[in-house]
């Protein structure tokens, strides 16, 4: 069975410092991993993924992920957080369904 | 990029009744949807998986004659909760691929269910 986890609940940032979120799997064969961003009371919207390729994958809203085979890791991350970064991040893992981990709530301080 | 809608945003039905989520691509062919359940600052819980013209796949531990999943066309599903409790209230959330289950969703902005 595919799963993920995120060790952290939630995650705080001053603007301006770099943030992330972490994100370790568990798949057998070759993972597909997903980033995604959810606001309050709104669906889920797609950061980024990796499929294949180079290991550093580059996103939306200047978010990244390296993919670290050897670790299992998908972190997410972005050089200098926004407040309006400041939402509930979801990663996850296919390929057999999308396995969502728990969530790792940021919150960017001004 | 591509859309995808959800009717109705927020529903409040009584306890008994049923209620009809559906689902839309807007700008492509949905191949594959699925339907998530989302409880309240938890992760989205997978129901079950749908591909156009056959029957839905339900998760272990969802009841199929009670969430009602319908993929009629290309570009809509439907999701009917039959004879809604108070604890089936919560946020539906579809999602649609192109492509299958191997490469990126995307997901509708979620139903807010309330059973009174």
């Amino acid at each position: 069975a595919q799963s993920v986890a995120q060790p952290e609940d939630q995650v705080n940032v001053a603007e301006g410092n770099p943030l992330t979120v972490k994100c370790t799997y568990s798949v057998s064969g070759n993972p597909y991993l997903f980033w995604y961003v959810q606001y309050p009371n709104r669906g889920l919207q797609f950061l980024l993924k990796y499929i294949t390729g180079d290991n550093l994958v580059k996103g939306s809203y200047g978010f990244e992920a390296e993919f670290n085979k050897s670790q299992t890791s998908f972190h997410l991350k972005k050089p200098s957080a926004l407040v309006s970064d400041s939402a509930l991040y979801f990663c996850a893992v296919s390929p057999r369904q999308l396995t969502f981990g728990s969530g790792t709530q940021l919150t960017v301080l001004p | 990029g591509a859309v995808v809608s959800q009717h109705p945003s927020r529903v409040i039905c009584k306890s008994g009744t049923s209620v009809k989520i559906e689902c839309r691509s807007l700008d492509f062919q949905a191949t594959t949807m699925f339907w998530y359940r989302q409880f309240p600052k938890q992760s989205l819980m997978l129901m079950a998986t749908s591909n156009e013209g056959s029957k839905a796949t339900y998760e272990q531990g969802v009841e199929k004659d009670k969430f009602l999943i319908n993929h009629a066309s290309l570009t809509l599903s439907t999701l009917t909760v039959t004879s809604a409790h108070p604890e089936d209230s919560s946020f539906y959330i579809c999602s649609a691929s192109a492509s299958g289950p191997l490469y990126e969703q995307y997901f509708g902005p979620g139903t807010r269910l309330t059973v009174t």
